[in-house]
Formats: C-alpha cells, sequence, structure tokens
C-alpha cells in the first residue's frame, strides 16, 4: 500500500531564510510526486511535481523539490521564505493506475 | 481562465438530511475527483470518473455516497442521511487525462459540509 509521511506538523523560519518541508513515501514501483499548497478557506493549489528526469524539480513561486530514490524523499525547498509563504504544504503520491494518496500536511508560518 | 469551481461552499444539514454537492470541472477535462478533507487532515481519495464513466468508487466511505457525473462534465456528490462523522470539506479536482498518469490534479475551494 502506498503512504505518505511528513514528519514535521510545524515548521517555522523567519523570512529571507532558507526553508524545507520534508516529504518521504513508502511504495512498491516508481512514484510520481507532488506538492500541493493550501491557503485558508482555499482549495489546493499546485506546486510542482515529479514524474521522471532530473532529480531537481522547480515549480512555482520559487519553490523547488528534490526526488531522492534510495531515500524514498521528496523534501520541498525555497532558498528565501516570504511571509506569504504561510500555508498548509501537502506532499502526495501516485503509481500509474492508481489514485492520490496525500501525507498528512505541514504547516509553515514565516516569521516577518 | 475558469477554475474548477464548487456549490455551495458552506452547507449546514441537520443530521439525517440529504445533500448534494456540485462540481464544475475546468473545461475539456476529462478526468475528475472527489475527496474527503476533515479537519486538521490531508485529502482522503473517495472517487473517479473519466468522462461520464465511474472508473472507482473505492473510497466512498458507505452506500449513504453517491456521485454521478450524467453528461462528462458537472459532477455531484450526494450524501443520503447525513452523519455527523460526515462533518468536513468536499473537495473536486479535474485533470486533463486519466488518474494515475502523473497528470496535474486541478482543486477547486471545496465545500464545508457541518452536520449538526
Amino acid at each position: 500500500a502506498q503512504s505518505v509521511a511528513q514528519p514535521e506538523d510545524q515548521v517555522n523560519v523567519a523570512e529571507g531564510n532558507p526553508l524545507t518541508v520534508k516529504c518521504t513515501y513508502s511504495v512498491s514501483g516508481n512514484p510520481y510526486l507532488f506538492w500541493y499548497v493550501q491557503y485558508p478557506n482555499r482549495g489546493l493549489q499546485f506546486l510542482l511535481k515529479y514524474i521522471t528526469g532530473d532529480n531537481l524539480v522547480k515549480g512555482s513561486y520559487g519553490f523547488e523539490a528534490e526526488f531522492n530514490k534510495s531515500q524514498t524523499s521528496f523534501h520541498l525547498k525555497k532558498p528565501s521564505a516570504l511571509v506569504s509563504d504561510s500555508a498548509l504544504y501537502f506532499c502526495a503520491v501516485i503509481l500509474y493506475g492508481q489514485n492520490f494518496v496525500f501525507g498528512p500536511g505541514t504547516r509553515l508560518s514565516v516569521l516577518p | 481562465g475558469a477554475g474548477v469551481s464548487q456549490s455551495p461552499r458552506y452547507k449546514v444539514a441537520k443530521r439525517g438530511q440529504d445533500v448534494a454537492l456540485r462540481c464544475d470541472p475546468i473545461s475539456g477535462h476529462v478526468s475528475l475527483f472527489w475527496y474527503q478533507q476533515a479537519l486538521g487532515q490531508g485529502p482522503e481519495f473517495l472517487t473517479y470518473f473519466q468522462n461520464e464513466a465511474q472508473l472507482d468508487k473505492s473510497g466512498l466511505p458507505s452506500d449513504r455516497f453517491f456521485a454521478e457525473r450524467p453528461e462528462g462534465s458537472v459532477s455531484t456528490l450526494k450524501i443520503q442521511r447525513t452523519q455527523q462523522e460526515d462533518s468536513a470539506v468536499y473537495l473536486c479536482a479535474s485533470s486533463l487525462w486519466g488518474s494515475g498518469v502523473g497528470d496535474t490534479q486541478y482543486f477547486g475551494p471545496g465545500t464545508r459540509l457541518t452536520v449538526l
């Protein structure tokens, strides 16, 4: 069975500092990996995805993520955090022919 | 262009009432998905349509939940005889192609259902 873990419920970072939101997954096969962000009372907004190819994926709003097959991780990163990045972040995994499995979410707070 | 829209945005129901939640996907998107998001948790898959065909309903929690997409566009999620445990945000998403091919799903704002 597929599963996604986001080991940190909450991440706090100062504005201007680099941020990392962690994601690890457990699947049997080659997964597709996604990051979504959710602002209050809004749906999920797509940030980036890994399908194949370069392990470093660049996405919207300056975010990037690195796929690490040996560590089964797909951590989300940004070199310089903004207060407006404060939101709930979800990692998701999908296998061919199956459906999304989301992680529990990590709340990111960027402090001014 | 227009994104995925859902209505109503908020719904309060008394226990035992039936509710219907509507989703308008992005025009031309073949696939449509419904998710349930409980407070403080990640979305959980409910059901999936490819055009008008419901290809997967394995996530529907009980036979009180029913979804349809009769013309391959708008979808309705119906919950009969609502229970308090049905209180959640119901999210709809659409994608251009199919499930599980790495296609990006685009989400609507959700319908927050509260069952009293």
